[in-house]
C-alpha cells in the first residue's frame, strides 16, 4: 500500500481561525513533508521531519505549526492566517529522508 | 540555493508522439526525481533516478550527474500523459529531504 491520506480535502477559514491539516501513512515510513503550492507554481518545502523530529524548517512563518505525533501522522495547524496563504497543501512520506516521495491528494486552503 | 531549470515550459503533443522533457541543475546533487501532476493535483513519483538510466512502461528517464541533466522521455503518449511535469533535485551539500522542484513542463495530448 503506496498511500498517502490527507484531511480535510478542503477548507475554507477566516483570517481570526485556528484549523488543522491531518496526514496519516501506513507504510512504515520515517520521513514526512509539508509542501505549499500555489496555482500554476511548484511545490514549495516547508517542513521535513526524520524520525518524528523536525530537521528541516524552511522558514516557514509561525502562524504554520508542524508537529508529528507518531511516525505515521503528521499534523499541520494553523492560525491567523493570510489570505495569501491560500493553496493546495500537499503532504508527502519517504522510506528515509531523501529517498522516493509518495505524495498525498492534498489540502486544498481558502483563506478569507 | 540550486537553480532547477525545465524545458520546455509547454508542450502540446498529439497522441502517439513521443516526447523529450529537461531539467538542467546548478550543483551537485545527491537526489533527483521526476513526478506527475495530474489535473486534480495528484503527484506521482514516476522516476527516483540520481544517476543512471530507469525504465517504466512508456516512460524512461535518464541522469548524467556528472554533466548536471537529467531527461524524461515519453513513447506513443496518451491523454491520460496530460498534466504537469516537475523534476525534483536534492542538492549534495544540502540536507536529506531538502528537495527543490523545477517550474515543470505542462504537457497537453490532443487526441
Amino acid at each position: 500500500d503506496t498511500e498517502v491520506t490527507q484531511t480535510p480535502k478542503h477548507l475554507v477559514m477566516g483570517m481570526t481561525n485556528k484549523k488543522s491539516l491531518k496526514c496519516e501513512q501506513h507504510m512504515g515510513h520515517r520521513a514526512m513533508y509539508w509542501y505549499k503550492q500555489k496555482a500554476k507554481k511548484p511545490p514549495e518545502l516547508m517542513f521535513v521531519y526524520s524520525y518524528e523530529k523536525l530537521s528541516i524548517n524552511e522558514s516557514v512563518p509561525s502562524r504554520f505549526s508542524p508537529e508529528c505525533p507518531n511516525s505515521s501522522l503528521l499534523n499541520l495547524h494553523l492560525h491567523a492566517l493570510q489570505p495569501e496563504d491560500s493553496a493546495l497543501y500537499l503532504c508527502a512520506s519517504s522510506q528515509e529522508a531523501g529517498r522516493t516521495q509518495y505524495f498525498g491528494p492534498g489540502t486544498r486552503l481558502l483563506v478569507l | 540555493g540550486i537553480q532547477v531549470e525545465q524545458s520546455p515550459p509547454d508542450l502540446i503533443l498529439q497522441e502517439g508522439a513521443n516526447s523529450t522533457l529537461r531539467c538542467n541543475f546548478s550543483d551537485s546533487v545527491n537526489n533527483l526525481q521526476w513526478f506527475h501532476q495530474n489535473p486534480w493535483g495528484q503527484l506521482i513519483n514516476l522516476f527516483y533516478i540520481p544517476s543512471g538510466t530507469k525504465q517504466n512502461g512508456r516512460l524512461s528517464a535518464t541522469t548524467v550527474a556528472t554533466e548536471r541533466y537529467s531527461l524524461l522521455y515519453i513513447s506513443s503518449s496518451q491523454t491520460t500523459d496530460s498534466g504537469v511535469y516537475f523534476c525534483a533535485v536534492e542538492r549534495m551539500t544540502d540536507s536529506w529531504g531538502k528537495f527543490q522542484f523545477g517550474a515543470g513542463t505542462q504537457v497537453v495530448v490532443t487526441p
